[in-house]
């Protein structure tokens, strides 16, 4: 167990909707990264917070957004919901900025949207 | 998007055989890392490599960073039923604005027969 804990777990949303998905880092680690991974396929980066601003982002649409809070926890909020958003949500906190190798993992949020 | 090319998508070994698997890019890495997923579970690092040419082990797992540093590849020995997963290769690029990003490969998905 790595510490780092997503909620919820599952969640089903209808295509046009909007949705928050909550990360708890591990204690002591202020950076966190949100990746989607589709079914069949590796994670893919979606953004990094560090000290509650992004530092980095991926090829996403700017409907995908974040927040850090001062507790280093974050959230991934999605607006508009399409039917291609379902996927698995990882996030990952790690110790310090550019210390990615040394992140972990939590369990992901399964979103599916009908 | 940046892809990593991992192959084979799928492998079918009998209890006991060992293992290999590899990572391509076009482009140059600078970190090298492999992970194993689990069903309902988020990535777990397995090994990070760091230098071209470095060769790491961890228990039965060996794994080498490409003279070239852009490909690696993972050896597993003496395959055991609880190698069963999808094991991924992921890098953070070269160049001062990956941000700690991980891209990963398509995943590798292990199947041993007792």
């Amino acid at each position: 167990e790595t510490g780092v804990t997503q909620s919820p777990t599952h969640l089903i949303k209808t295509r046009g909707q909007q949705v928050t998905l909550r990360c708890s880092s591990q204690s002591g680690h202020n950076t966190v990264s949100w990746y989607q991974q589709a079914l069949g396929q590796g994670p893919q980066f979606i953004f990094q917070y560090y000290r509650e601003e992004e530092n980095g982002r991926g090829n996403f649409p700017p409907r995908f957004s974040g927040l850090q809070f001062p507790n280093y926890s974050s959230e991934l909020n999605v607006n508009a919901l399409e039917l291609d958003d379902s996927a698995l949500y990882l996030c990952a906190s790690s110790a310090a900025l550019g210390r990615s190798t040394e992140a972990f993992f939590g369990q992901g949020t399964r979103l599916t949207v009908v | 998007g940046q892809q990593l090319n991992q192959s084979p998508q799928s492998m079918f070994i009998q209890e006991g055989e060992d293992v290999s698997m590899n990572c391509t890019s076009s482009s140059i890495f600078n970190t090298w890392l492999w992970y194993k997923q689990d069903p309902g579970e988020g990535p777990v690092l397995l090994i990070a490599l760091y230098k071209a040419g470095e060769l790491t082990s961890n228990g039965r797992l060996t794994a080498q960073f490409g003279i070239t540093r852009k490909d690696s590849f993972l050896n597993i020995s003496a395959s055991i039923p609880s190698d069963v997963g999808i094991y991924f290769c992921a890098g953070i690029l070269a160049g001062g604005t990956s941000y700690g990003k991980l891209t990963f490969g398509q995943g590798t998905i292990l199947t041993v027969h007792p």
